[in-house]
């Protein structure tokens, strides 16, 4: 079974990047056919998908969040990452990892962690 | 890309069925099977219930099923239990390797 482990600063300052890393446990980040994704959730909010990376390297993202988003892999830590530019208040939020067999759904989820932008 | 439509909320009587729509477009509930459905209690994380339209993974109860007309998806709850109680969110494929959810549904045990 595959188990997720968000892990990141907690609070980040307007215009500043931010990096979240997520562990992978009970399975490889470099598995044929996984996609490994991110999603987020605003408080008192609903789900965002921000985008997924697939085992063979290819990414896709959220057309909003394109432009500011980057999703990586490091298979030596057996980690996927996520990195999020020019924050604003609108980017605090829970954000969880996910995986799954399609990148149409995710059947193992991190407990999410909580960011907030602020100065 | 806007969230798909959910109501915010739904009740019934426990042993009761209720239903939450999911609407979206041609561009995404309608076009593609596709859809899936999560559940959320508060402060935890989402549990996938339902798969690519009607699909339930290993240990999800029966109870829980899900179909699609038109753009619209639903997700019907049979046998609602007080265990049911909680916010409920459907994702769907919107073309170009992207997804979008919906706006989420509270659903109440009376």
């Amino acid at each position: 079974q595959v188990q997720l482990q968000e892990s990141g600063p907690g609070l980040v300052k307007p215009s500043e990047t931010l990096s979240l890393t997520c562990t992978v446990s009970g399975g490889s980040v470099s598995s044929n056919g996984y996609y490994w994704g991110w999603i987020r959730q605003p408080p008192g909010k609903g789900l965002e998908w921000i985008g997924y990376l697939y085992y063979s390297g290819t990414t896709n993202y959220n057309p909003s969040l394109k432009s500011r988003v980057t999703i990586s892999v490091d298979s030596s830590k057996n980690q996927f990452s996520l990195r999020l530019t020019s924050v604003t208040a609108a980017d605090t939020a829970v954000y969880y990892c996910a995986s799954g067999y399609s990148s149409s759904w995710y059947a193992y989820w991190g407990q999410g962690t909580p960011i907030t932008v602020s100065s | 890309q806007s969230a798909l439509t959910q109501p915010a909320s739904v009740s019934g009587s426990p042993g009761q069925s209720i239903t939450i729509s999911c609407t979206g477009t041609s561009s995404d509930v309608g076009s593609y099977n596709l859809v899936s459905w999560y559940q959320q209690h508060p402060g935890k994380a989402p549990k996938l219930m339902i798969y690519e339209g009607y699909k339930r993974p290993s240990g999800v109860s029966n109870r829980f099923s899900g179909s699609k007309s038109g753009n619209t998806a639903s997700l019907t709850i049979s046998g609602l239990q007080a265990e049911d109680e909680a916010d409920y969110y459907c994702c769907s494929y919107a073309g170009s390797s992207t997804y979008v959810f919906g706006t989420g549904t509270k659903v109440t045990v009376l």
